[in-house]
């Protein structure tokens, strides 16, 4: 258990739709990344949150959002969802010193029909 | 541009020999470097990491090698079991609180 905690563990949606994926970070963690794995890729980098402020910003489409709430929780926004925006989505937490490993949640998949 | 490569998709390696994953990258500010291990329907998991000022760091049965100059890194596992058996992913960290960048990954596979 990587004490990062995701839910809920399978979507399914149809395309049009908004959904919310939730992230629960390691305790003492203050930085939570999100990550898309789709089909046969490799881990793309979609955005970072630190301490409740947007930290870094990597391959997010605009119809996707992200917001980390006080208690470190994070959540991310899919709308107007595309058949192919399905993919498995994982949140990541660390702690906030140089070069340690990010611990990953068991990820949502997301299926857009 | 990727700028960690995983070049081979899949390795199949006998069971109690050695398994070597390589991983390539392009960024000379990347100064840590981790394996993590992906099982089907769970997150990756870490495996072993390496800062920029090593060559070398070994764990049990898993070692990672860096070569700087040729911008490479190398994890071997020894002996290889069938447990092993997953998605072997390499990352990068150009320091600091910042993102880990993958590699595509490598599904390797152990036949008993």
């Amino acid at each position: 258990d990587s004490g990062v905690t995701q839910t809920p563990k399978h979507l399914i949606t149809a395309t049009g739709q908004r959904v919310t994926l939730r992230c629960s970070p390691r305790s003492g963690d203050l930085s939570v990344y999100w990550y898309q794995q789709s089909l046969d890729q490799g881990l793309q980098f979609l955005i970072q949150y630190y301490n409740g402020e947007e930290r870094a910003k990597g391959n997010i489409l605009e119809r996707f959002s992200a917001q980390q709430f006080p208690d470190l929780h994070s959540e991310l926004n899919l709308s107007s969802l595309e058949l192919g925006d399905s993919a498995l989505y994982f949140c990541a937490s660390r702690r906030d010193i140089m070069n340690t490993e990010a611990f990953f949640g068991q990820g949502t998949r997301l299926t857009v029909v | 541009d990727q700028q960690v490569k995983q070049n081979s998709p899949s390795l199949s390696v006998q069971e109690g020999r050695i398994s070597i994953l390589n991983c390539d990258y392009t960024n000379s500010m990347f100064d840590y470097f981790l394996w993590y291990k992906k099982y089907p329907a769970e997150g990756p998991t870490f495996l072993i990491s390496i800062s920029s000022i090593k060559d070398k760091n070994e764990d049990g049965r898993f070692t990672v090698f860096l070569n700087k100059s040729a911008k490479h890194l190398s994890l071997h596992i020894v002996p290889s079991q069938p447990g092993d058996s997953a998605v072997y992913f390499c990352a990068a960290i150009p320091g600091g609180n910042t993102p880990l960048v993958f590699g595509k990954g490598t599904r390797l596979s152990v036949i008993a």
